[in-house]
């Protein structure tokens, strides 16, 4: 069965800072990643995804994020994190095969924490 | 754009009552799916669907019930309501084109049960 760990529970750091979260999936075949954003009281929202190609991907807000299939991880960048980036962090694998969108697992989060 | 729609946002209910949580998306996505939000267990998948007619359990279904009439409706039926299933609802949904990958999530609905 498929599985995403999140190692870190909560991160805080400085506003301007770079931020690096961590995600570890666990899965027999070709993965489709996902990291999605969750601001208080609101929905997810999806920041970037990635099922092929080159292993470096943009996303919205300025993240990107990087597979790396010898490690089974797709961490989560930022170089210079905002104040309103504070947030709860997901990341998902689904399965490629299966067109991506079935019965994605969600890991258990990442919140963010943004200091002046 | 309305994109998904969850009502009610807030609910509180007694145990052994009966409720629907209403979904509704307007972009004519064929996949739709129910997930609980509950702390420190990120979102667990209740029940999906991959077009209408079609339903399909997740990893927790036990207690909830689906159907899927129509491409954009997807209501969830909690038959009789248990304390443990006070949590925090999200219905998502996304074509299955692989290309267009990843969910547009409603902004959920936040269950009481007591």
């Amino acid at each position: 069965a498929q599985s995403v760990t999140q190692p870190d529970i909560h991160i805080t750091v400085s506003e301007g800072a770079s931020l690096e979260l961590r995600c570890n999936y666990s899965y027999g075949a070709t993965p489709y990643l996902f990291w999605y954003v969750q601001s208080p009281g609101q929905g997810l929202q999806l920041l970037l995804k990635y099922f092929s190609g080159d292993t470096l991907v943009q996303g919205i807000k300025g993240f990107e994020a990087e597979f790396k299939r010898s490690q089974s991880s797709f961490n989560l960048r930022k170089p210079s994190v905002h104040w309103s980036d504070a947030a709860e962090y997901f990341c998902a694998v689904g399965d490629l095969n299966s067109g991506g969108y079935q019965k994605v697992t969600f890991g258990t989060g990442t919140k963010l924490q943004v200091i002046p | 754009n309305a994109g998904v729609t969850q009502t009610p946002k807030f609910q509180v209910l007694k145990t052994g009552q009966s409720m629907t949580l209403q979904c509704a998306q307007d972009m004519n996505h064929e996949y739709m799916s129910w997930y609980r939000q509950d702390p420190g267990m990120g979102l667990r998948l209740i029940h999906y669907s991959v077009g209408a007619g079609i339903t399909d359990q997740g990893e927790v279904p036990n207690g909830y019930n689906v159907s899927r009439s129509t491409t954009e409706d997807f209501p969830l039926r909690l038959l009789s309501a248990a304390p443990s299933q006070t949590s925090v609802y999200f219905c998502a949904s996304s074509p299955v084109d692989r290309a267009s990958g990843g969910y547009t999530f409603g902004s959920g609905t936040r269950l009481t049960v007591v």
